[in-house]
C-alpha cells in the first residue's frame, strides 16, 4: 500500500531563513506526489504536484520540492520563509482503489514562522 | 481557475436534526468529488469518493446510512449527515479532482471546509 511519512509535527524558523518541509513516501510502482497547506479553519490548497520529469518541481507563493528517488523523499521547500507562510502543510501520494484514484495523506506539519 | 465552493461554512444545530453540505465547482465540471474529515490537529480522513451519476463509495467504517452522498450533476455534490450527534461534530471538507487530462493526474482542490456542531 502507498503511504506518506511526515516525520515532523512542527517546524520552526525565522523570517528570512530558508525552510523545509520534510516528506517520506513509500509506493510500489512510479509515485505521484503532491503538496498542500492548510490555513486556520480552511480547506487545503493545492501548492505543487510530481508525476514525471524533472526532479526539482516549483509551485505556488514561491515554494519548490524536490523529488529523490534514492531517498524516497519529496521534501518541500523555499529559500526565504515568510510569516505569512504560517500554516499546516500536508504531503500526500496517489493511490489507486479499485478504480478510484484517491490521495493518501501525511498527519500533516505544522511550519511556525517567526519575524 | 478550479474554485470549489462549500457551503455552509458553519452549523450549529441540536442533536437528532439532519445537516445538509453543499459542495460546488465553480469553473469546472467534476467528475469525481471527495468527502473528508477533520479531526482537530489531525489530517484528512477520507470519508467517500463521490463520482457524478453513480453511487459514492465509502471508506471502511463510514456508515453510508449516516452519511448519505448525492453527486447529481457534474457541478454539485451534497453531504447530508443525518440524525446528527454530538459526536458527529467535526471539520467536514470537499474537494474535486480538477480539469484536465489525465484525470488521474489531476490535483483535487478543495472548499473551505463546513465546521459542524452538534449540541
Amino acid at each position: 500500500a502507498q503511504s506518506v511519512a511526515q516525520p515532523e509535527d512542527q517546524v520552526n524558523v525565522a523570517e528570512g531563513n530558508p525552510l523545509t518541509v520534510k516528506c517520506t513516501y513509500s509506493v510500489s510502482g512510479n509515485p505521484y506526489l503532491f503538496w498542500y497547506v492548510q490555513y486556520p479553519n480552511r480547506g487545503l490548497q493545492f501548492l505543487l504536484k510530481y508525476i514525471t520529469g524533472d526532479n526539482l518541481v516549483k509551485g505556488s507563493y514561491g515554494f519548490e520540492a524536490e523529488f529523490n528517488k534514492s531517498q524516497t523523499s519529496f521534501h518541500l521547500k523555499k529559500p526565504s520563509a515568510l510569516v505569512s507562510d504560517s500554516a499546516l502543510y500536508f504531503c500526500a501520494v496517489r493511490d489507486k482503489k479499485g478504480s478510484n484514484y484517491q490521495l493518501i495523506w501525511g498527519a500533516g506539519t505544522k511550519l511556525i514562522i517567526k519575524p | 481557475g478550479a474554485v470549489v465552493s462549500q457551503h455552509p461554512s458553519r452549523v450549529i444545530c441540536k442533536s437528532g436534526t439532519s445537516v445538509k453540505i453543499e459542495c460546488r465547482s465553480l469553473d469546472f465540471q467534476a467528475t469525481t468529488m471527495f468527502w473528508y474529515r477533520q479531526f482537530p490537529k489531525q489530517s484528512l480522513m477520507l470519508m467517500a469518493t463521490s463520482n457524478e451519476g453513480s453511487k459514492a463509495t465509502y471508506e471502511q467504517g463510514v456508515e453510508k446510512d449516516k452519511f448519505l452522498i448525492n453527486h447529481a450533476s457534474l457541478t454539485l455534490s451534497t453531504l447530508t449527515v443525518t440524525s446528527a450527534h454530538p459526536e458527529d461534530s467535526s471539520f467536514y471538507i470537499c474537494s474535486a479532482r480538477g480539469p484536465g487530462q489525465p484525470a488521474s493526474n489531476q490535483p483535487q482542490h478543495f472548499g473551505d471546509g463546513t465546521r459542524l456542531s452538534i449540541l
